[in-house]
């Protein structure tokens, strides 16, 4: 059973576009986040929710927003898309009141042409 | 400010060699310290990962790591790496007190049979 899962793995969109992640995750964890993985490798965290409420909110364009239906899933969705978003979007979770590992999820490959 | 460094960014080794990767964190209080690893193409998997106790853990694949509180750091080795240990290897400091992961910057393991 996968624990934590993104839908696209592969996502190829035009400049301007809107587009969405899923991602959703079956290990009943409190809390979820996005990363943003870029070209180096450099992993940033950009947001990260706890029971459907924003808890991190790192410096991202409002042009991204987390949309969290419940606890075990956490959309994002990015508006107008530019060059500079492309790269790999990773959701984790991690249990909360514990001090537990992250669990990524596969990965978003975000291209923007 | 409070990080996480890591200082090798790209090591290169023959297999059979030992390996030492580094990282140093920032933080005054009680953390906990994990380090992850990145296969090409595949998402963040956990390594091995400290709480606390004995400052030496032993991880998967051959892998440990020390925490020596005094310095500030949280070092991976092992022994006699394998060209299958080729990828990303991130350190990552979760403060006792929150839920949010710091990440290093990542270090680039080659392994050359």
């Amino acid at each position: 059973d996968t624990a934590v899962s993104q839908t696209p793995k592969y996502l190829v969109t035009q400049m301007g576009n809107d587009k969405s992640i899923k991602c959703e995750q079956n290990l009943g964890h409190d809390t979820m986040y996005w990363y943003k993985q870029d070209s180096k490798k450099f992993l940033k965290i950009m947001f990260s929710y706890n029971n459907k409420e924003l808890i991190i909110n790192e410096t991202v364009p409002n042009r991204f927003s987390p949309k969290s239906p419940d606890k075990a899933h956490l959309n994002l969705h990015i508006n107008s898309l530019e060059l500079g978003d492309s790269a790999v979007y990773f959701c984790a979770s991690s249990p909360t009141g514990e001090r537990g590992e992250q669990y990524f999820g596969p990965g978003t490959r975000l291209t923007v042409t | 400010a409070q990080s996480v460094s890591q200082h090798n960014h790209h090591v290169i080794l023959s297999e059979a060699a030992s390996l030492e990767l580094g990282c140093n964190y920032s933080y005054g209080g009680t953390v906990n310290l994990f380090w992850y690893v990145q296969y090409p193409g595949q998402h963040l998997q956990l390594l091995l990962k400290y709480f606390s106790g004995d400052p030496l853990v032993k991880g998967i694949k051959g892998f440990e790591a020390e925490f020596i509180k005094s310095k500030f750091s949280f070092n991976l080795r092992k022994p006699s790496v394998q060209w299958s240990d080729t990828a990303e290897y991130f350190c990552a400091v979760n403060r006792y007190t929150g839920n949010q992961f710091y990440f290093g910057t990542g270090t680039s393991l080659t392994v050359i049979p």
